[in-house]
C-alpha cells in the first residue's frame, strides 16, 4: 500500500506571497490532518479534515486554510506569508476517528 | 485544554542500559496516548499506543491516570533506538492530536 505523499517537497517563497501544499492520503483513509513543525514550537496541529469537512482546528490565524476533496486528497493554503511561517509542514492520514496516523515526508517551506 | 509535556530534550544512555522517556499530560477527560518515533531521515511513525498495551521493539508504556503520565520504557537500550521520540495525546471523538516537544534519545555504544 502506498504511503502518504506530499508535494512539493521543498518550496521557497517571499513574504506576502501565498502557497498551496498538497497531501495524498493512504488509499481508504478518510481523515487527513496537517501539522506545522518548527525547532522552537515542535509539532503543532493545524487542522483535520474528514469526508471533506473540517472537524478540528488548531490555534493558527485565518491565513492558514485547507480543504479536502472527494477522493480524500487535501490541500492547505497559507496566504500573505510571513517569515515565521518557515517550517516543515506534515500531513498525516488515518482511517477515521482516533486511529493511528500515518505521516508523509513533509513539505519544507522557506519564506524569505 | 490538553497539554503534553516531555521534560527532557535530550537523553543519553549507554548501550544495554535501561531507558525511560518521560511524558506527562493534562486533560480532564479520557485521552488516548501515543508514542511516535522519528529515526534519522525517516518519517514520523507510530511506536505504540496505550490501548493496544503491546510491546514494540522492546518498548512499553503504561498509562498512569493518577500521575497523568505515559512514560516510555525499555530495559536494555540498543544503538538502533537512537531517534527522536514524541509523546502525543488524542482527545475527544475526533483526530485532534497534541504532541509533546520531543526527546532525542542518544544511545552511546
Amino acid at each position: 500500500k502506498a504511503g502518504v505523499t506530499q508535494t512539493p517537497r521543498y518550496l521557497i517563497k517571499t513574504r506576502g506571497q501565498q502557497v498551496t501544499l498538497s497531501c495524498s492520503p493512504i488509499s481508504g483513509h478518510r481523515s487527513v490532518s496537517w501539522y506545522q513543525q518548527t525547532p522552537g514550537q515542535g509539532l503543532q496541529f493545524l487542522f483535520e479534515y474528514f469526508s471533506e469537512t473540517q472537524r478540528n482546528k488548531g490555534n493558527f490565524p485565518g491565513r492558514f486554510s485547507g480543504r479536502q476533496f472527494s477522493n480524500s486528497r487535501s490541500e492547505m493554503n497559507v496566504s500573505t506569508l510571513e517569515l515565521g511561517d518557515s517550517a516543515l509542514y506534515l500531513c498525516a492520514s488515518s482511517l477515521a476517528g482516533r486511529d493511528t496516523q500515518y505521516f508523509g515526508p513533509g513539505t519544507r517551506l522557506t519564506v524569505l | 485544554a490538553q497539554r503534553v509535556t516531555q521534560p527532557e530534550k535530550l537523553l543519553s544512555v549507554f548501550k544495554g542500559a535501561p531507558v525511560e522517556l518521560k511524558c506527562n499530560y493534562s486533560y480532564s477527560g479520557s485521552p488516548e496516548l501515543f508514542w511516535y518515533v522519528q529515526y534519522s531521515r525517516q518519517r514520523l511513525q507510530l511506536l505504540l499506543r496505550h490501548i493496544s498495551r503491546e510491546s514494540i521493539k522492546g518498548f512499553t508504556a503504561d498509562l498512569n491516570k493518577g500521575e497523568t503520565s505515559f512514560h516510555l520504557k525499555k530495559p536494555f537500550a540498543q544503538e538502533e533506538d537512537s531517534a527522536m521520540y514524541y509523546c502525543a495525546l488524542s482527545a475527544g471523538g475526533y483526530q485532534k492530536v497534541t504532541f509533546g516537544t520531543g526527546t532525542k534519545l542518544q544511545v552511546i555504544p
